[in-house]
This record gives C-alpha cells, sequence and structure tokens, in this order.
C-alpha cells in the first residue's frame, strides 16, 4: 500500500515564524504536491515536483517555498507565517502519467494555525 | 485554476438510497478521477475514467463521463451511513499535469 506520512496532523505557529511542513512517500513516486484546503474554495496546488531538486509553481505560491533534495520527501515551507496561512495542507503523490496508474495519494493533512 | 465544479455542494440522504453527484469541467481532458474525504483526513482516490470512456463501475459507484457536455457523474447505490463524506472530481487535461480538483460535494447519509 502506499504510504504518505506528514510531520504533523496539528501544528500551531506565531506570526512570523519560519513554518516546515514535511512529507515523506514510501512508493518511489516521481511527482509530489502541495495544496492547502480552505471551507468553500476546495484544494489549492500551492507548488509541485516532478523530480529531485525540481519544483514548478502552482496557482498560489505567494508566502511559500519548498525543497526537495530527496526523491521520497517534498517539504513546504512558510518563510513568516502570517494568519492567513492558516489552513488545510495536504500533501499527495503520484507516478508520472503513463507510467501506471495516475491517482494521487494524499497524506492525511497538517491543520495549521497561526496566531 | 478550478477547472471542476460539482452539483450539488451538499446532499443528504436516508440510507439505502442513491446518491448521485455531477461535475462539470471547462477545457478537454485525459482523464476525470473522483476522490472521497471523510471529515478532517486525506483525500482517497475512488475511480479514474478516461476520456474515451464513457461509464465504469466500481462496486457500488458507477461514473459517466459525457466528453461532449464536458460533464461527469458519480451514482453511489444503496448508500451507507460510512459513505458520510465530501467528493471531489478532479481532471487531468494535458501532459504530466497536476490534476485540477473541483470543490467538492458533501454527503451526508442518515441512518
Amino acid at each position: 500500500d502506499v504510504k504518505v506520512t506528514q510531520s504533523s496532523r496539528y501544528l500551531v505557529k506565531r506570526t512570523g515564524e519560519k513554518v516546515f511542513l514535511e512529507c515523506v512517500q514510501d512508493m518511489d513516486h516521481e511527482n509530489m504536491f502541495w495544496y492547502r484546503q480552505d471551507p468553500g474554495l476546495g484544494l489549492r496546488l500551492i507548488y509541485f515536483s516532478y523530480d529531485v531538486k525540481m519544483k514548478e509553481k502552482g496557482d498560489i505560491p505567494e508566502g511559500y517555498s519548498v525543497s526537495r533534495e530527496k526523491k521520497e520527501r517534498f517539504s513546504l515551507i512558510l518563510e513568516s507565517a502570517s494568519t492567513n496561512q492558516t489552513s488545510m495542507y495536504l500533501c499527495a503523490s503520484s507516478l508520472p502519467l503513463g507510467r501506471g496508474p495516475y491517482e494521487q495519494y494524499f497524506g492525511p493533512g497538517t491543520r495549521l494555525t497561526v496566531t | 485554476s478550478q477547472q471542476g465544479e460539482e452539483d450539488p455542494q451538499a446532499l443528504s440522504i436516508q440510507e439505502g438510497e442513491n446518491a448521485t453527484m455531477n461535475c462539470s469541467y471547462k477545457t478537454s481532458i485525459n482523464n476525470l478521477q473522483w476522490y472521497r474525504q471523510n471529515s478532517g483526513r486525506g483525500l482517497v482516490h475512488l475511480i479514474l475514467i478516461r476520456s474515451n470512456e464513457r461509464e465504469k463501475h466500481s462496486g457500488r459507484l458507477r461514473v459517466t463521463l459525457d466528453t461532449s457536455k464536458k460533464s461527469s457523474s458519480l451514482l453511489i447505490t444503496a448508500s451507507r451511513a460510512a459513505d458520510t463524506a465530501s467528493y471531489f472530481c478532479a481532471t487531468e487535461s494535458s501532459g504530466n499535469t497536476p490534476l485540477v480538483f473541483g470543490k467538492g460535494t458533501r454527503l451526508s447519509v442518515i441512518a
């Protein structure tokens, strides 16, 4: 079974803090994604990566950065957390199109509160 | 960019009834997928239908795709309380591009 794990289920941080959200997958997937989910807005793509050391901006990258030093790990970084970044953060991984089922496998999510 | 739009936003039914959710999208797609999310958890993939397919079944799930109308429907037959969740459609448009998710339908199945 594919497993995607996220470092924390719940996280409370103060405004201005640097925040690291870690995501690890154990299925050797090339593709990894970070989303945030807010009521009424659905899932919005922040960043994604198709390979190690590779990153692409999604729809809402402002205020975030990412790091992918190893294939299995994709980190989301909030350089200076703000209250409008309070949200549920979801990580996902998948195989590339054409190399098997293209469905995304999601982690359990991190509910981040910035006070 | 939001491509899929689910309808209705919320649906409440009795156990044993069928639940139908619809998804409309805007551009041409390679495939369309449905996911389920239990409250406060990650999404779980349910079923994928390719653009050249019209209908697909998986257990109590039936998905249809009408590319001429750019729409899909998810039917859950003989619903159970455990089906209570939010359901999302997601479209893959071309190449290895990320999926684009809709805002979801919140289904409540009352025992």
